[in-house]
């Protein structure tokens, strides 16, 4: 079992659609980063948190420390939203990535 | 400003060959990260450098592996006797602070894609 999980492992949508992206993880965690890489593989740091909820236009992120459990959502999602979006976690002095999730949205 | 930059933007060597890869961070971030993607894989840490601290070395996959940081600011990422796993996007970040717990926002350089023959 990897120590941080994504879910769903793809996610096809339609323009418009409210998304939700899953990310749980098994260990004690310092912060949690939510990124982007784009079909070019440029990778952008969109969040990153430790407690709470944070927003950014139309992303916005979540995490639940007892849970163990984080989530971004895109609300009125756009083609121009597609890419891959990974969660990586801190811990200790480790950096563990999960093996993110590829969002497609179709116009 | 400018932000992170790499380079080469790609390398294509021989098995066992050495090579190097460069990391020019955001000028006055103190914090460093090399990371690697292999093809259909997630990204994996390498090493992680903060001011003139130690580096966390933790994350390099073999002692053919070695990185270091020069003045504060460019790094060098040298793989030697290069293999065909060794394949693969080899990403830079650095952040403004960094602390031993990551836990600043990190800016990507766009890589270098390293093909082993």
């Amino acid at each position: 079992k990897n120590e941080v999980e994504q879910s769903p492992q793809n996610l096809t949508a339609q323009e418009g659609e409210f998304i939700t992206i899953n990310c749980s993880y098994s260990v004690g965690i310092s912060a949690l980063h939510w990124l982007q890489q784009h079909p070019g593989g440029g990778i952008v740091s969109l969040f990153m948190l430790s407690s709470g909820k944070k927003k950014h236009g139309r992303l916005i992120a979540t995490i639940n420390i007892q849970e163990k459990h984080s989530s971004l959502h895109i609300t009125a999602s756009h083609p121009r939203d597609s890419a891959v979006y990974i969660c990586a976690c801190t811990s200790g002095s480790r950096l563990t990535f999960g093996e993110g999730t590829q969002l497609t949205v179709n116009p | 400003g400018a932000g992170v930059s790499q380079s080469p933007s790609n390398k294509v060597t021989e098995k066992g060959k050495d090579v190097e890869l460069r990391c020019d961070p955001i000028s006055g971030h103190t914090a460093l990260y090399w990371y690697r993607q292999s093809l259909g894989q997630g990204l994996e840490f390498l090493i992680y450098f903060q001011g003139n601290s130690a580096p966390d070395k933790s994350g390099l996959p073999s002692d053919r592996f070695s990185a270091e940081r020069t003045g504060g600011s460019v790094s060098t990422l040298t793989i030697q006797r290069t293999q065909q796993e060794d394949s693969a996007v080899y990403l830079c970040a650095s952040s403004r602070q960094g602390g031993a717990f990551y836990t600043d926002t990190q800016y990507f350089g766009p890589g270098t894609r390293l093909t082993v023959l």
